[in-house]
């Protein structure tokens, strides 16, 4: 069936230090990706969103980059803070599906040494 | 907090039993879905509702089902539960049918024992 698969099960960064979290989806018809970040004992939480007719998107301190010829995506964080520490999930869904299911990926735990 | 709320947060009930998890949605919002997320199993889409009716089914089990109600709020109803049922439930909501946006619950912590 349709996976949206992350790299990486754990990346360890130093306080700092930019991070790197990477993303594969299967689906070539999925349209919207969403990176959701999940603290421990709560639920995921948006992080950002990109659409297939871009390949980079930047929020505060983060950029999410779409490689649609590779089905890659990617959340990059700047100066990443021990408060990024987390469990980040990317989705991704079609538009056009007339639904609004979320396919995830597995997450990757991001852990912030000091 | 995202709005949503999700009660109980935790539940522990045996096997074979019956339980209702349910969900408020943010004000405002007309779809509400809900996810399962266990160790294994990662976050499954399990059914989304929107406005009162149901609009996509994902990996949902036949002694699972849900409903939302007229005035939004939603009810996941598990039956007949085994053990490998015990996960996390989230419901998230957003504004419109096709979601740019989804705002998730704290979830419910099932476990069966």
């Amino acid at each position: 069936g349709e996976s949206v698969g992350l790299h990486l099960p754990t990346l360890s960064v130093q306080e700092g230090d930019n991070s790197i979290i990477n993303c594969a989806y299967s689906n070539s018809a999925s349209d919207y990706f969403i990176w959701y970040k999940q603290e421990s004992g709560k639920g995921p939480q948006f992080i950002i969103d990109i659409r297939s007719n871009m390949d980079k998107r930047q929020g505060q301190r983060v950029t999410v980059l779409l490689n649609k010829t590779v089905k890659h995506l990617s959340l990059q964080i700047a100066a990443t803070q021990p408060g990024d520490s987390a469990v980040y999930f990317c989705a991704e869904t079609q538009l056009s599906g007339n639904t609004g299911k979320l396919i995830f990926g597995q997450g990757t735990t991001l852990q912030v040494k000091p | 907090d995202s709005g949503v709320t999700q009660t109980p947060k935790h539940l522990i009930t045996a096997t074979g039993q019956r339980v209702t998890l349910r969900c408020s949605p943010r004000s405002g919002d007309l779809s509400v879905y809900w996810y399962q997320q266990s160790l294994d199993q990662g976050l499954q889409f399990l059914i989304q509702y929107y406005n009162g009716e149901e609009r996509a089914k994902g990996n949902i089990l036949e002694r699972f089902s849900a409903q939302q109600f007229p005035d939004l709020h939603s009810e996941l109803n598990l039956s007949s539960l085994e053990l490998g049922d015990s996960a996390l439930y989230f419901c998230a909501s957003s504004v419109g049918l096709v979601r740019s946006e989804a705002f998730f619950g704290q979830g419910t912590r099932l476990t069966v024992v």
